[in-house]
């Protein structure tokens, strides 16, 4: 069964201060790994696919990288209009179209 | 931009009573997914369909819960009868998978917030 931890649940940064947020996997093989953004009141919003370790997207101030076991999402010099829940889910061998989601990042950026 | 168009978007209704949850995925996608949100238990995937047809439900309780899609451009769920536990809110989503990999992750809709008192 595909397993997927995401940490911390919740980070408040200053605007500027620069972090990451981690997603950690359990799968057999993976086919992609994706990244979402959710606001209050709205369905998640498609950030990054990974396909392979080693692999990187950015997007602005988001860059997503991919290890064999944790995927990270770094937000550099983060602005309050980043502030959002951050979701990671998987695609494995075995779950054919099926993402297994985590139970996100809570992010909040204070001016 | 192309978008998944849900209603209703909110529904309160009476335990007992039945619930049709609707879905307008993007025109091209193939592959429609429901998927359940929760504080307690957070995204779970419900059913998903490819080309019309159903690929998996298994994460449906099936003795109250269906979902077809009668057509392309509609997905339906419907629980009946609904139950004070079914409140949350369902998400459609659909995507185009070609091969093994889905092309651009996938599209949500707005969800509809559901409420059962």
């Amino acid at each position: 069964e595909d397993q997927v931890t995401q940490s911390p649940e919740a980070l408040r940064l200053q605007e500027g201060e620069s972090s990451s947020l981690n997603c950690s996997y359990t799968v057999s093989g993976l086919r992609g790994l994706f990244w979402y953004r959710q606001d209050p009141g709205k369905g998640p919003e498609f950030l990054f696919t990974l396909y392979s370790a080693g692999e990187e997207k950015e997007k602005e101030r988001l860059k997503a990288t991919l290890t064999k076991k944790e995927s990270f999402l770094h937000i550099t010099a983060p602005k309050p209009e980043d502030s959002a829940t951050y979701l990671c889910a998987v695609q494995s061998e075995t779950s054919g179209s099926r993402l297994t989601f985590g139970e996100g990042t809570q992010l909040t950026v204070n001016p | 931009d192309a978008r998944v168009t849900q209603t209703p978007r909110h529904k309160v209704t009476e335990m007992g009573q039945e619930v049709t949850m609707r879905c307008q995925p993007i025109l091209g996608h193939n592959t429609v997914f429901w998927y359940r949100q929760t504080m307690m238990q957070g995204l779970e995937l419900l059913a998903y369909f490819r080309n019309r047809a159903p690929l998996d439900d298994s994460g449906m309780p099936k003795d109250r819960f269906s979902a077809e899609m009668p057509d392309a451009t509609l997905a339906t769920l419907k629980i009946q009868p609904s139950e004070p536990r079914d409140s949350a809110v369902y998400f459609c989503a659909s995507g185009l998978r070609s091969g093994t990999q889905i092309n651009y992750g996938y599209t949500f809709g707005s969800g509809t917030r559901l409420t059962v008192v």
